[in-house]
């Protein structure tokens, strides 16, 4: 059965430090792994999927298959950042397997 | 906004009712989807239909059930309502079955 985990589910970091959110699956078929992101009040939304092979507001995610592992980093982090982030995993016609999610926190 | 919409925002309700939630999709898109948040179950995929049949079952109870009218929106049905199925509920859609999935802004249900 497919699984995403997101081991954290806290993190607190300050503004200008590097931020890494780590995501790992589980899944017995061919990957296909997203991140969304929840700002406060707001509704989910897509960040960035690992076939588009973009960065979204400094973001970054690769898909590591030997690892299992689609970690999503930036650099830098901005206050703005602040927000709860889904690893998800797509599954059997279009379905989506969520992680538990990250509460992100940036520090000013 | 032609995004997705969902109605109520919030819902209070007592155990042992029976609730109806609706979505409206994106304009254009065919496929909907439905996912239940909870504190101790994160976000659970519940059901998919696409141009008005089902397409795709996950962890729905059978007190659940949904349909997609022949307009596109969907009604989400809960029904012998218990404690434990307060939760946030959401909508997405997408063009069609394979394609990015968009989130409505959800529906808090409290069972009281």
């Amino acid at each position: 059965a497919q699984r995403v985990t997101q081991p954290e589910k806290l993190l607190s970091v300050f503004k200008g430090a590097p931020v890494e959110l780590k995501c790992n699956y589980s899944y017995s078929g061919s990957p296909e792994l997203f991140w969304y992101v929840q700002y406060s009040r707001q509704r989910l939304q897509l960040l960035l999927r690992h076939i588009s092979r973009e960065s979204i507001k400094g973001f970054t995610a690769d898909l590591n298959k030997g690892e299992t592992s689609f970690h999503l980093k930036k650099p830098f982090a901005q206050e703005e950042d602040s927000a709860m982030y889904y690893c998800a995993l797509l599954y059997g016609n279009n379905r989506l397997a969520f992680g538990k999610g990250n509460q992100v926190v940036v520090i000013p | 906004d032609s995004g997705v919409t969902q109605t109520p925002k919030h819902l209070i309700t007592a155990t042992g009712q029976r609730v109806t939630l609706r979505c409206s999709p994106r304009s254009g898109d065919l496929s909907v989807y439905w996912y239940q948040q909870s504190l101790d179950q994160g976000l659970q995929f519940l059901i998919q239909y696409y141009n008005g049949e089902e397409r795709a079952k996950g962890n729905i109870l059978e007190r659940f059930s949904a349909q997609q009218f022949p307009d596109l929106h969907s009604e989400l049905n809960l029904s012998s309502l218990e404690l434990g199925d307060s939760a946030l509920y959401f909508c997405a859609s997408s063009p069609q079955v394979t394609d990015t999935q968009y989130f409505g802004p959800g529906t808090r249900l409290t069972v009281l």
